[in-house]
């Protein structure tokens, strides 16, 4: 089976541009969550979407923006990117909305904004 | 949610048992502990997770205290590829994950 994929792996982009980053969760995941994580930190939650509805928001501005798909994969949006955007973006899946299902995390989309 | 404590960073010989312990003194009774793992550059990898009881699986063993305030992930032979940071989270039926600093285990040949 595959796991969950995104894509692209690698970014750059110029400060003030948008940026669409895509990820596919693994099948019959329905839950898809979105993190973000600087280098050397933990990730940061974002965004969580479940059955196409956003089920959880983090602490990130309203630049940040994501929708789920009928066929369960997700975009997330970033308007106005500034250079602290640069990051590796990290798409989860998972069975359900709750953290005890489990979450299937990709390899991420490294964003580099100059 | 409950903060997590963890060493920044352990080593551990190859072959042998990689014990990561992780505080958590303000656990509630409907958080669970999990572990997920990062090899450099790569998503986070799902190792084990917990609420009361002690819990083995395929890739390690997770030890709750009986009062829930500290829990110990166990690698029975670690191997280089366990080389990872290791993140131990707290969470209740909450929808996401809150990752802390981690431990930087790095297993020597």
């Amino acid at each position: 089976d595959a796991g969950v994929t995104q894509s692209p792996t690698h970014l750059i982009k110029t400060r003030g541009q948008h940026v669409t980053l895509r990820c596919s969760p693994i099948s019959g995941h329905k839950s898809v969550s979105w993190y973000q994580q600087v280098l050397g930190q933990g990730p940061q939650f974002i965004f969580q979407y479940y059955e196409k509805e956003e089920r959880g928001r983090g602490n990130f501005p309203d630049r940040f923006s994501a929708r789920q798909f009928p066929n369960y994969s997700s975009e997330l949006n970033v308007n106005a990117l500034l250079l602290g955007d640069s990051a590796l973006y990290l798409c989860a899946s998972s069975l359900g909305q709750a953290s005890y299902y489990g979450y299937t995390f990709g390899s991420g989309t490294r964003l580099t904004v100059v | 949610d409950a903060k997590t404590t963890q060493p920044p960073s352990m080593d551990c010989a190859e072959g042998r048992a990689a014990n990561l312990p992780c505080n958590h003194s303000t656990i509630s009774g409907n958080e669970y502990v999990y572990w997920y793992r990062q090899i450099h550059s790569q998503g986070p990898q799902y190792i084990i997770h917990g609420l009361k009881n002690n819990e083995t699986n395929e890739m390690a063993s997770l030890i709750i205290t009986e009062d829930r305030k500290s829990s110990t992930l166990i690698l029975p032979h670690a191997t280089l590829r366990d080389t990872a940071v290791y993140y131990c989270i707290v969470e209740g039926s909450a929808r996401q994950l809150t990752f802390g600093s981690g431990t930087q285990l790095t297993v020597l040949p």
